[in-house]
This record gives structure tokens, C-alpha cells and sequence, in this order.
């Protein structure tokens, strides 16, 4: 277990749908971090939050978007979903303290279904 | 660009066994190299990283890797394997300086036969 909690686990839902993926970092921890795992596209990083503020962004769609709560807890929210949408989105935590030890540590996912 | 590269899609290997995945980068300066195990349904658990000093570091589970930069590689050994040790592997690789986000290989699939 490491410490990072991911909710829902599993979520179907419908084209053109939103739906919102939440994530609560392991205690202490600043960042939090949004990758998707798909077939085609393997592991990507889609967004960092540190201590509320968007720190850094990757092949993250408009249609998607996350924020960082002052408890630090972070949503995904996922919009206008499409079939290619469909994949496990993991949350992952670190201290974020410049100069520390910025090892990631991942929630157990979400696995998200578009029919 | 940056890359990761993980040569090796799927491995079979025998029980007790030793095990070997490769794992090349593309950075310019050294950065920040991890390992994670992904069992069937499961998330990502870190098996051992990589920031400066002793390039061969020891993780969980019996693993070992070795930095090499002159090769810019880090690849992952385990000397016995187990039945238990079946999965997917991924190395994944940060820049550090203030930059944390991880680039992933696509990942070696483990199939451990008896």
C-alpha cells in the first residue's frame, strides 16, 4: 500500500460524459502528479499540481482538467469523454520539496470505460 | 527529444532463473532513473531508484540495477526469479532540476514459467 488513495476504482460511463477522478496523496506529500496508462499510448504524464498551484503540464487534452484543494487532495475532471478516453489514470504523490527525495509513489488507478 | 527505451517487450523466463531488463535513456545530463512493477490489475509499485552515488542500488523484492553512463543505461537484474516475480516492468526517468515528471519506457512483460 502506498499510501496514495484513487477513487472511484472503476467508472463507466458514456460518450460525450464528464466525470471526475479523485486522488488524496500520501500524508505529508505536496505533489501530486496525473498519468494515463492506454494500450496505444503506454504511460503518460498529463499534469503536476505542488501545494495547490499547476506546476507542470504534459499531453494533457482541453477537455481535460485538474486542481489541487487547499487539504491537497486533487480531481481530474475528464470532459466530452470519447471512445480513446478509455484507460487507467493513476495519481502518484511525492514530498515535492526542492531538494529532496522527489520519488513518486502511485495510487492504484482508476480503470475508465467510455462505451 | 527525451526517450525512454525499453528494448524488450516480453521476457519468459525459467523459475530460479536469473532475469535481465534493459532500459536505455535519452537526457542530456544524468538524471533520475527508477524501476516500477505492475502486476495484472494492479497500480505501479516502485521497486528502486536512481538520483547520484553508488551506481549499482539494491531494491525490494531481490532486485538490483546499475546506472552506466557511458552506455545510458539502467537496466534491472534479479538473480533467482520467482513465480511471484510475473509482471510488467517499467523504467521511468526524470530530469530533476526542478523538473520531477516521469517519462516511462512501454514496458517488459515477465512471464515466469515453472
Amino acid at each position: 500500500d502506498s499510501g496514495v488513495t484513487q477513487t472511484p476504482k472503476h467508472l463507466i460511463t458514456a460518450t460525450g460524459q464528464r466525470v471526475t477522478l479523485r486522488c488524496s496523496p500520501r500524508s505529508g506529500d505536496l505533489s501530486v502528479y496525473w498519468y494515463q496508462q492506454s494500450l496505444d499510448q503506454g504511460l503518460q504524464f498529463l499534469i503536476q499540481y505542488y501545494n495547490g498551484e499547476e506546476r507542470a503540464k504534459g499531453n494533457i487534452l482541453e477537455r481535460f482538467s485538474a486542481q489541487q484543494f487547499p487539504d491537497l487532495h486533487s480531481e481530474l475532471n475528464l470532459s466530452s469523454l470519447e471512445l480513446g478516453d478509455s484507460a487507467l489514470y493513476f495519481c502518484a504523490s511525492s514530498v515535492g520539496v526542492t531538494g529532496g527525495d522527489e520519488t513518486q509513489y502511485f495510487g492504484p488507478g482508476t480503470r475508465l470505460l467510455v462505451l | 527529444a527525451q526517450s525512454v527505451t525499453q528494448p524488450d517487450i516480453h521476457i519468459t523466463v525459467s523459475e530460479g532463473a536469473s532475469l535481465e531488463l534493459r532500459c536505455n535513456y535519452s537526457y542530456g545530463a544524468t538524471p533520475y532513473l527508477f524501476w516500477y512493477v505492475q502486476s495484472p490489475g494492479q497500480g505501479l509499485q516502485l521497486l528502486l531508484k536512481y538520483f547520484s552515488g553508488d551506481t549499482l542500488v539494491q531494491g525490494i523484492k531481490g532486485f538490483e540495477a546499475e546506472f552506466k553512463r557511458s552506455q545510458s543505461s539502467f537496466n534491472l537484474r534479479k538473480p533467482s526469479v520467482h513465480w511471484s516475480d510475473a509482471a510488467e516492468y517499467f523504467c521511468a526517468v526524470a530530469r530533476g532540476s526542478n523538473d520531477y515528471k516521469l517519462s516511462f519506457g512501454a514496458g517488459t512483460t515477465v512471464t515466469v514459467r515453472a
